[in-house]
């Protein structure tokens, strides 16, 4: 299967800053197809960009994904309140579909 | 707008049968694939498996011998039906759509205890 790291683990950043955020694959995932979501304490994840860099329905532009192939990030240009949260990217170019373990961004 | 709503009980004893199911609302379960995903804090977020409204299946290999998801398309529903469950399955189980997971249930906890 194919193993998705995150780093760093934790972020500590004020509002308005930028956040980047890395996800490594153990192989090349077929087609790019790598999503990233983020999570709030008791809610379910929610889809911020699948493909690797189209935005889900209605996610704010200031959310953008890039990279292929192994490496892939999520930029978010300047850090809101509600944005504080914990992301996970996943892949769904092989099966089983499979997470990394997460990035916790929080308020610096 | 697209919902989906999971139900089931929120106890297991161990050796028994998880079963669990996802129903879809506002929208129709005759496209795209039907995914179940669960979160226990030691695990993070483990795909289960998913189900096609043609009934193909995908399961995840850690856990397919023990494993069934079914679709009733009559009812808008699927099913998870996870079998001789120990402490380790206790989770937030999560129903989920699509390849990349668009639309989420908000989760339904279940505790495996005798």
């Amino acid at each position: 299967e194919i193993v998705l790291t995150q780093s760093p683990d934790t972020l500590s950043l004020s509002p308005g800053e930028r956040a980047t955020l890395s996800c490594r694959a153990s192989q090349s995932i077929a087609g790019n197809y790598l999503a990233w979501y983020h999570q709030k304490p008791g809610q379910a994840p929610r889809l911020l960009i699948y493909g690797a860099s189209n935005r889900a329905t209605g996610i704010p532009d200031r959310f953008s994904g890039s990279g292929s192939g192994t490496d892939f990030t999520l930029t978010i240009s300047r850090l809101e309140a509600e944005d504080f949260a914990v992301y996970y990217c996943q892949q769904y170019g092989a099966s089983p579909r499979t997470f990394g373990q997460g990035t916790t961004v929080e308020i610096k | 707008q697209e919902q989906l709503q999971e139900s089931g009980p929120g106890l297991a004893k161990p050796s028994e049968t998880l079963s669990l199911t996802c129903t879809v609302s506002g929208g129709s379960i005759n496209t795209h694939s039907w995914n179940w995903i669960r979160q226990s804090p030691g695990k993070g977020l483990e795909w289960i498996g998913n189900i096609y409204y043609t009934g193909d299946t995908n399961y995840n290999p850690s856990l397919q011998s023990r494993v069934t998801i079914s679709v009733d398309t009559s009812k808008d529903q699927f099913s998870l039906n996870l079998r001789s469950v120990t402490a380790a399955d206790t989770a937030v189980y999560y129903c989920a759509k699509g390849h990349a997971f668009d639309i989420w249930g908000q989760g339904t906890w279940v505790t495996v205890s005798s």
